[in-house]
């Protein structure tokens, strides 16, 4: 079974610092990872994906993740934080190999806020 | 291209009623899919459908029943609601089952209340 985890259920940071929002995950064979925004009574919002290659991915308005597989980890990280950012992100994996390969599983999102 | 459409934004149920959440896409998706959204869990998949006439069960499939009789639309439909079912439902879609790759999109959102 795949599963995501987002430890952290908020996320405050000042405005103008660097952010991490953090997601670790667990397949059994090759996983690509997705990150999702959510601003209030909107719905997802597509920011980035890791398919393969590069193990650092761009992504929209100013956002990157890096893919640690040693760590089965893909944190979202953005190098100048923005009150505009603050909003829910989800992290999600779909993992091919198994026979749930058509889901996307989400983790249970974090809040980020940033603080002018 | 509107991209994924759901109807209504807002609704309100008492116990036992049934109704229908309706979503649309026009960017010729094959594979579709309803998630619910609770505080601290997430979303979940309900139902999801890879063509026109084929569906499958997803993790909380459990009140709710699905239908695609078309590429363009997947409705939800809650049989006999349930203050449980009080969610915000989301529609999404993504070209075919073999697109894992490809980016999933989502709708704005249904938020119901069941009292």
């Amino acid at each position: 079974a795949q599963s995501v985890a987002q430890p952290e259920d908020q996320v405050n940071v000042a405005e103008g610092n660097p952010l991490t929002v953090k997601c670790t995950y667990s397949v059994s064979g090759n996983p690509y990872l997705f990150w999702y925004v959510q601003y209030p009574n909107r719905g997802l919002q597509f920011l980035l994906k890791y398919i393969t290659g590069d193990n650092l991915v761009k992504g929209s308005y100013g956002f990157e993740a890096e893919f640690n597989k040693s760590q089965t980890s893909f944190h979202l990280k953005k190098p100048s934080a923005l009150v505009s950012d603050s909003a829910l992100y989800f992290c999600a994996v779909r993992d091919i190999t198994s026979g749930s390969a058509r889901q996307l599983t989400f983790g249970s999102g974090t809040q980020l806020t940033v603080l002018p | 291209n509107a991209g994924v459409t759901q109807t209504p934004k807002f609704q309100v149920l008492k116990t036992g009623q049934s109704m229908t959440l309706q979503c649309a896409q026009d960017m010729n998706h094959e594979y579709m899919s309803w998630y619910r959204q609770d505080p601290g869990m997430g979303l979940r998949l309900i139902h999801y459908s890879v063509g026109a006439g084929i569906t499958d069960q997803g993790e909380v499939p459990n009140g709710y029943n699905v239908s695609r009789s078309t590429t363009e639309d997947f409705p939800l439909r809650l049989l006999s609601a349930a203050p449980s079912q009080t969610s915000v439902y989301f529609c999404a879609s993504r070209t075919g089952p073999s697109g894992y790759t490809d980016t999933q999109y989502f709708g704005p959102g249904t938020r119901l209340t069941v009292l």
